[in-house]
């Protein structure tokens, strides 16, 4: 079964840093478009970011210039990094497999994790 | 980017009844528009995809439509299970967005 799994969420102090992970298991992990996407506490689903399989990323309009997105195939681990944190960024954490085009893998059949929590609290 | 926005932003509607969601586009999305179920405490669910086709295992009472800038989630007969909050997403163009969600709740 195709399964995702987020770690390094916890608790921040403002202005620090935490890098997100996400293993997946079970399917060709190289060959898909990989995304995290966050929902603060009783909020909704806010995209962050995506990066294809050729490694190109791209990002929110808020979110550019203090995340940043990768992946290492080898190891079928996407990661987060979030710089200068505030308590705007406490949210839950998704990593997701978000196909745009009828061409990419997994086309129509999204693959979420349970999501990681990130708080940002002094 | 591309704003969605969503209406109404709650629908209260009662089991067996007909429940019509909206989501209108800031510009074209051609026909790349979905749409996903959330409920409490569970990642969403993809519903709908390229505006019409409904994902594996999503009951045929899901239907989606639209072109263009205006698109419609419609359950033709709500089912207990149906009562969450509904999430359409552009994928048209990077970056992807989502609306702000339209909470269905039973009457």
């Amino acid at each position: 079964e195709v399964h995702l799994l987020e770690s390094g969420g916890g608790l921040v102090q403002p202005g620090g840093s935490l890098r997100l992970s996400c293993v997946a298991s079970e399917f060709s992990f190289s060959n898909y478009v990989m995304n995290w996407v966050r929902q603060a506490p009783g909020k909704g689903l806010e995209w962050v970011s995506g990066i294809d399989i050729h490694g190109s990323t791209w990002y929110a309009d808020s979110m550019k210039g203090r995340f940043a997105i990768s992946r290492d195939n080898s190891k079928n681990t996407l990661y987060l990094q979030i710089n200068s944190l505030r308590a705007a960024d406490t949210a839950l954490y998704f990593c997701a497999t978000i196909a745009p085009r009828p061409s990419d893998s997994g086309y129509g059949m999204d693959v979420w994790g349970q999501g990681t929590t990130v708080t940002v609290s002094s | 980017e591309i704003v969605l926005t969503q209406s109404p932003a709650t629908l209260s509607l009662s089991p067996g009844e007909r429940a019509t969601l909206s989501c209108r586009t800031s510009q074209s999305v051609s026909n790349y528009l979905v749409w996903y179920q959330q409920k409490p405490g569970q990642a969403p669910r993809l519903l709908i995809y390229d505006t019409f086709n409904r994902a594996t295992g999503i009951p045929a009472r899901f239907s989606g439509s639209g072109s263009g800038t205006d698109f419609t989630l419609t359950i033709s007969s709500l089912d207990p299970e149906d009562f969450a909050v509904y999430y359409c997403q552009q994928r048209s163009s990077w970056p992807i967005t989502f609306g702000q969600g339209t909470r269905l709740e039973n009457k």
